[in-house]
């Protein structure tokens, strides 16, 4: 089974609707994190948490937000959908105290269109 | 500022040969680490290699290795004997600072031919 998973793999939406992603590991990694990959631009980190009862915003936050509801699951939410938010979504999970580095785990990713 | 650079937005390389993707990086952190991330078409990311700042010799995964030079602030990524499976993207990016927070590249396309 993978260490970390998304879901779902795929969605398609329309413009204003709420959905959430969901991200699942069992790593057991203390830090976890939302990226979002678009053409061109790479990987941005929306918001990332080190903790359960750490949430700390990324470069691009707006427009979305997130749960961390146990140490194993963090959930991003897109309140109100817009078409530039059509994207591939990482989830990613890393332990720096058992690594000693910053290597992340990433899920397989989800595939969002908002319509 | 912290920043990763990809200057080769395309490389093409011939079945078997070696090739050579470029990073340089920027950072006034002593201590960091850098890292090499290989996404085939399929989508998903997958961690090929790290180097440390203070690690004395470069790194090396199997058909990969890394060409860490600290002076030049460059660690590139040397894939030997390639293969056509090894066709994707590849993201270099760095972890410096206190929140150690990962900071990428644009990445650079590969495209091995038969």
């Amino acid at each position: 089974d993978a260490d970390v998973t998304q879901t779902p793999r795929n969605r398609i939406t329309k413009t204003g609707k709420r959905i959430m992603l969901e991200c699942s590991q069992t790593k057991g990694h203390d830090r976890m994190y939302w990226y979002r990959q678009d053409p061109g631009l790479g990987l941005r980190l929306i918001y990332y948490s080190f903790d359960v009862k750490d949430i700390n915003k990324g470069e691009i936050s707006d427009g979305y937000s997130v749960s961390r509801q146990a140490q194993a699951k963090f959930s991003l939410s897109l309140e109100s959908a817009i078409p530039n938010q059509t994207a591939l979504y990482f989830c990613a999970t890393s332990d720096l105290a058992t690594d000693d580095q910053e290597t992340q785990y990433f899920g397989p990713g989800t595939r969002l269109l908002v319509l | 500022a912290q920043k990763i650079t990809q200057t080769q937005p395309g490389m093409f390389v011939q079945e078997k040969e070696a090739v050579t993707l470029d990073c340089t990086y920027d950072t006034s952190d002593p201590s960091y680490g850098l890292f090499w991330y290989k996404q085939p078409s399929s989508g998903e990311m997958i961690f090929l290699i790290y180097q440390g700042s203070y690690d004395q010799q470069n790194a090396t995964e199997g058909r990969y290795s890394l060409n860490f030079q600290k002076a030049r602030k460059s660690a590139n990524l040397v894939i030997s004997a390639s293969q056509l499976g090894d066709s994707a993207m590849y993201f270099c990016a760095m972890d410096a600072g206190n929140n150690r927070k990962l900071i990428w590249g644009l990445g650079t396309s590969l495209a091995v031919n038969p």
